[in-house]
């Protein structure tokens, strides 16, 4: 069985744009969750979708968005990039449902601010 | 307000060696403790999990051991191999998606383990 894809693996953008990363998760897995890992921080919870709807969300501004399609498939939006977004996006898929089930992570995407 | 507190650092232990990193954390409402691996370049991949109703859950070489008195957990690591290298980071989280939801993932800082032959 794959495991959770992310695209794309690395992006360059300059501060003030926007920027879009996409997940795609294991096959049948429902909930998709984002997270932000920085040195500074650490791992950080962004969102979480469970059947095209954000279920929970984490501190984080509202230039961070995010949505999931019917397919389970996320996408995350960052929009007025910062150079504090600099950052590796992981995106971790799991069963959802009821109770916590395992979650599995994806290899992210790494954000670089200029 | 760090809600999971993971020790030590970074940690060298010598090949078949025991390694040890603790957790603690402040959050009564936590059911559910997940330990992940994480190397270089990857994302981090699950380990072992355990929930507040047993006191130790092992797989393999991996133990996780439980606290609930102390709100306290560690991961030992049996006979620790050089491939073991790599950075672990200690997790919580409440279960209850029923409406009241969670807060996804709440991780420790990360312990960087280093195994020498």
């Amino acid at each position: 069985k794959a495991g959770v894809t992310q695209t794309p693996r690395y992006l360059i953008k300059t501060r003030g744009q926007q920027v879009t990363l996409s997940c795609s998760p294991i096959s049948g897995h429902r909930s998709v969750s984002w997270y932000q890992q920085t040195p500074g921080q650490g791992l950080q919870f962004l969102f979480e979708y469970f059947s095209e709807t954000q279920r929970n969300k984490g501190n984080f501004p509202g230039r961070f968005s995010g949505r999931q399609f019917s397919n389970s498939r996320s996408e995350m939006n960052v929009s007025t990039l910062e150079l504090g977004d600099s950052a590796l996006y992981l995106c971790a898929s799991s069963l959802g449902g009821q109770d916590n089930q395992p979650q599995h992570f994806g290899d992210g995407t790494r954000l670089s601010i200029l | 307000q760090q809600q999971v507190k993971q020790s030590p650092q970074s940690l060298i232990v010598q090949k078949g060696g025991i390694s040890i990193i603790n957790c603690a954390y402040e959050n009564t409402a936590f059911d559910y403790f997940p330990w992940y691996q994480q190397f270089p370049g990857k994302g981090p991949a699950l380990l072992i999990a355990i929930r507040p109703d047993v006191s130790e859950k092992k797989e393999g070489r991996f133990t996780i051991s439980f606290n609930k008195s102390a709100k306290q957990f560690s991961l030992h690591i049996m006979d620790s191999q050089p491939g073991d290298s790599a950075t672990y980071f200690c997790a919580a989280a409440s279960g209850r998606y029923s409406g009241g939801g969670a807060d996804g993932l709440t991780f420790g800082k990360g312990t960087h383990l280093i195994i020498q032959p």
